[in-house]
C-alpha cells in the first residue's frame, strides 16, 4: 500500500511570497498525483493533476512538479484566498484505498 | 456548470443506518465513475467507495466494507450511499465526487453525518 506524507503540516508564509508544499509517496507512483485546495466549509477543488497539469481555471501561480516519490506544489505571489488547506492524492494504485490522500498541509498567514 | 449536491446527513446513534444521496447535473452522469470521500472534523480526506459508470462494479475501503453500499440511478443522475451499523468513527463530512482519469474532478459541498450516543 502506498502511503502519502505531506510536509509540513502547517506552513506560515507572508502574502505576496512563495509557498512550497511537499508530498512524498512511500513508493514510486510515476506522475499519478493530484493536488486539491480546500477552503473552510467548502468542497475540495482540483488544482493539479498528472503531477504538473493545472486544472481548468486554475491560475498560473499554482505550479505542480515532481515524479516518482517526491512532489511539490508551489504557489507564487500568495494571495489572501490561498491561505487554506492543500491535499495530495495518488492514483497509481487503483481502486483507491487507505493511502490515497495525504493528511494535508495548512497554509497560514505569517 | 457541474453541480453535485449531497443530502441526507443527520445526527444518529451508533448502530444506526442512513442513506445519503448525491444529485448530479451539468455533466453526462452515466459517463463517469463516482466516489464517496469523507473527512472527519479536523482530519484529512479519506476515500470511502467507488462505483463504475454503469454500476457494474463497486469497491470499498476496508473501514466500511460490509457496512456501506454505494449505488447509482443513471436515469435520475443520482448517487447513493447506504450506511449501516454506523460507528462513532464514521462521523464526517461525506462528499460525492466524479472521477476523471482516476483523479477527482468535481466535488459536492458535503453532508455531515454525526454518530454519537
Amino acid at each position: 500500500e502506498v502511503v502519502m506524507t505531506q510536509s509540513p503540516a502547517t506552513l506560515s508564509v507572508s502574502p505576496g511570497q512563495r509557498a512550497t508544499l511537499s508530498c512524498r509517496a512511500s513508493q514510486s507512483i510515476g506522475n499519478n498525483l493530484a493536488w486539491y485546495q480546500q477552503r473552510p466549509g467548502q468542497a475540495p477543488r482540483l488544482l493539479i493533476y498528472d503531477a504538473s497539469t493545472r486544472a481548468t481555471g486554475i491560475p498560473a501561480r499554482f505550479r505542480g512538479s515532481g515524479f516518482g516519490t517526491e512532489f511539490t506544489l508551489t504557489i507564487s505571489s500568495l494571495q489572501s484566498e490561498d491561505f487554506v488547506v492543500y491535499s495530495c492524492q495518488q492514483y497509481y494504485t487503483w481502486p483507491p484505498g487507505e493511502g490515497t490522500f495525504g493528511q494535508g498541509t495548512k497554509l497560514e498567514i505569517k | 456548470e457541474v453541480q453535485l449536491v449531497e443530502s441526507g446527513g443527520i445526527v444518529l446513534q451508533p448502530g444506526g443506518s442512513l442513506r445519503l444521496s448525491c444529485a448530479a447535473s451539468g455533466f453526462t452522469f452515466d459517463n463517469y465513475a463516482m466516489h464517496w470521500v469523507r473527512q472527519a472534523p479536523g482530519k484529512g480526506l479519506e476515500w470511502v467507495c467507488l462505483i463504475t459508470y454503469d454500476g457494474g462494479s463497486t469497491f470499498y475501503a476496508d473501514s466500511v466494507k460490509g457496512r456501506f453500499t454505494i449505488s447509482r440511478d443513471n436515469s435520475r443522475n443520482s448517487l447513493y450511499l447506504q450506511m449501516n451499523s454506523l460507528r462513532t468513527d464514521d462521523t464526517a463530512f461525506y462528499y460525492c465526487t466524479n472521477e476523471k482519469h482516476k483523479y477527482f474532478e468535481s466535488w459536492g459541498q458535503g453532508t455531515l453525518v454525526t454518530v454519537s450516543s
